[in-house]
This record gives C-alpha cells, sequence and structure tokens, in this order.
C-alpha cells in the first residue's frame, strides 16, 4: 500500500519551543520533500532530501532544518518556533528516476505556533 | 513573482452540472503540467499529468488539456458529484526528473452543491 504518513496531525507550540515533524513512506522513494501551504498560495518548497544524508534547501529554508538517517523517514525541524511559521505542512516523495514522477502526499501536519 | 495563476479563485455548481478550471503560468522551461485534488484537511491527489506541447488526457469523468505555446491548462470536469467538492491545484514542472522545481498555484476551490 503506497504511502505517506505525517505524524503529528495537529500540533500548537509556544513561540520559542523546538518543533520535530515527522514523515515516512513506504515505496522505498529516494527523494522526499517538506512543503508548507499558506491561505492564498501555492505550496512552497522547504527541503528537498534527495536520499539519506543528501538534503538540499528548497526556496524558504530559512528557520527550518532536516534530517534524514533513514530511506523511509524524513523528519522536519523547527529550532525555536515563530508565529510566521504557523501554516500547514506537507512531506511528499517520488522516484528519482526520469520521468514526469507522481508525487505522493502525506495529509499534512497543521502547526500553530502562538 | 507567482508563476503559476489558476481561475476561478472559488467555484460553486450544482451536482450533475459540467466544470471548467483554468491554469495560466509563465514557468520556462515547462516540462509537465499536473492537476491533483485536495479534499479539505487532506493531501494532494494526481488526477492527471500533461506532457506533450499541445495535450490531452482524460481520466474518467475528468479531462484535461496543455497548450505549451499559450501556456494554459484546462481541467474539465464532466456531470459533477458532491465528492469533487475540493481544492484543484495546478503544478507546473520545469524538469522531468526530481532535479526540476514544481511550480505551484493556489487552486481553485469548488464547491458541488446538491
Amino acid at each position: 500500500d503506497m504511502k505517506v504518513t505525517q505524524m503529528p496531525r495537529y500540533l500548537i507550540k509556544r513561540m520559542g519551543e523546538n518543533v520535530l515533524l515527522e514523515c515516512g513512506q513506504d515505496m522505498s522513494h529516494e527523494t522526499m520533500y517538506w512543503y508548507r501551504q499558506d491561505p492564498g498560495l501555492g505550496l512552497q518548497l522547504i527541503y528537498i532530501s534527495y536520499d539519506v544524508d543528501s538534503n538540499s534547501e528548497g526556496d524558504i529554508p530559512k528557520g527550518y532544518r532536516v534530517s534524514r538517517k533513514k530511506r523511509e523517514h524524513f523528519s522536519l525541524i523547527l529550532d525555536s518556533a515563530k508565529t510566521n511559521q504557523t501554516s500547514v505542512y506537507f512531506c511528499a516523495s517520488s522516484l528519482r528516476r526520469e520521468g514526469q514522477n507522481t508525487l505522493y502526499f502525506g495529509a499534512g501536519t497543521r502547526l500553530s505556533v502562538l | 513573482k507567482t508563476q503559476v495563476e489558476q481561475s476561478p479563485q472559488s467555484l460553486v455548481v450544482r451536482q450533475g452540472e459540467n466544470c471548467v478550471l483554468q491554469c495560466n503560468y509563465s514557468v520556462t522551461p515547462d516540462n509537465h503540467l499536473r492537476w491533483f485534488k485536495q479534499d479539505t484537511g487532506k493531501g494532494l491527489v494526481s488526477l492527471t499529468v500533461l506532457v506533450d506541447q499541445k495535450d490531452k488526457t482524460s481520466n474518467g469523468r475528468y479531462s484535461a488539456t496543455l497548450d505549451k505555446d499559450a501556456k494554459h491548462s484546462t481541467l474539465h470536469i464532466t456531470a459533477t458529484l458532491l465528492d469533487d467538492t475540493a481544492t484543484y491545484i495546478c503544478v507546473v514542472g520545469d524538469r522531468g526528473s526530481a532535479l526540476g522545481r514544481l511550480h505551484f498555484g493556489a487552486g481553485t476551490q469548488l464547491i458541488v452543491i446538491p
């Protein structure tokens, strides 16, 4: 069963606290992504990972870092969360081969930073 | 600068009616274009991918067109159902591999009423 699982689904944190968002996939996809989705905007790429310990910044990496120690698992970390990081965060995965690879998305984590 | 513009922003139709969603973009190069469906509170699910200079695809009640000369795509939904209520997102890929960038539109919110 092809699946991208995100945990937790909902999270409330206070400004300055650390945040850990977790993502897992069961398809052995090499490439994984973290996006955020804000009202009225398209999804914005935070980080992309091409495989274990092979991570690259996306368009809005400031204030975020990632960790990928196993192919099936990709974490997004917010050190000292800020209120403007309140958003819905999506993890996605795809194969790395050439072609119009389908992205498989998780259900999202809704983060509120108070 | 937004490179993928979708219209209308929102649309209300009665069950059984047809509807057309528009996507205009300025992304260059434009390797492929994909339409996603996002149910409320859920992740994105791929509906179709368009690749050729002038392309057409069909997936059940969903059909799509792409004209790369005009940088324009349409998504047609025939005989809408209540379950079609969702946000439909247009995504343009500038390469065919995971090394490329995906450019997301903000989506069209479709509401199907009885």
